[in-house]
């Protein structure tokens, strides 16, 4: 398996809703990571998980909140989201931080709608 | 910590034509990596360069690491539609745990 898998692939969400995202992978990467996506923008870090701990977030709002649960899951917890925060939230992973002559593995995101 | 801008912001060129992006860093890179993203889809790994001055080949594209690390290209001879997307360099920052900074990526558009 070759493939981060990301869940649900179109969301819509109102102000007041508590959603998660759902990321996972089965290749036995050691880094996981959340990336925000604007239209026609690069993908901006969010949170960095280094074997199942949080090792960076990226002064992200508490209404973000990323959860490990193992190896292989990496969930993003939505909450009093803004409608600014509408975006493609990308999932990735990478053999460890940093070098990775494999690069990262994306999933093919989220498309989220803030209402 | 370490900013990694792109230029051009866009392109577009007709088929057959040659297209390059240039990606250039504020601090030396340990490495630098170049995805694709088609419209609508999501970042796919193309390729990583780690030693100073490398050149490396797939079929049509040409990455180039420079002498000093700080700078990078990405040459596409002979461009088809299958081309079209948008090219992002990224290299590791410090300030990031050494997760990857993406440049603000090149968008390329390929008319027959």
């Amino acid at each position: 398996d070759t493939e981060v898998t990301q869940t649900p692939k179109h969301l819509v969400m109102g102000m007041t809703n508590k959603k998660s995202l759902k990321c996972e992978q089965h290749m036995g990467h050691r880094a996981m990571y959340w990336y925000k996506q604007k239209a026609k923008k690069p993908p901006e870090l969010m949170f960095v998980y280094s074997y199942e701990k949080l090792s960076i977030n990226e002064s992200v709002p508490s209404r973000f909140s990323p959860e490990c649960p193992n190896s292989s899951l990496l969930n993003l917890h939505l909450h009093a989201l803004q409608p600014e925060d509408s975006a493609l939230y990308l999932c990735a992973s990478s053999q460890v931080v940093g070098t990775s002559s494999r690069g990262y593995t994306f999933g093919s995101g989220t498309r989220l709608t803030v209402v | 910590g370490q900013q990694v801008m792109q230029i051009p912001q866009y392109q577009h060129v007709q088929e057959g034509e040659d297209f390059t992006t240039y990606c250039n860093s504020s601090t030396t890179l340990s490495n630098i990596q170049w995805y694709k993203q088609r419209p609508g889809g999501h970042p796919v790994f193309l390729i990583q360069l780690v030693k100073s001055g490398e050149v490396k080949k797939q079929k049509r594209l040409t990455f180039q690491f420079g002498e000093a690390k700080k700078n990078s290209s990405l040459h596409i001879t002979a461009t088809q539609t299958t081309d079209v997307g948008t090219y992002f360099c990224a290299g590791p920052d410090s300030n990031s745990g050494y997760a990857l900074n993406f440049g603000k990526g090149t968008s390329l558009l390929v008319t027959p």
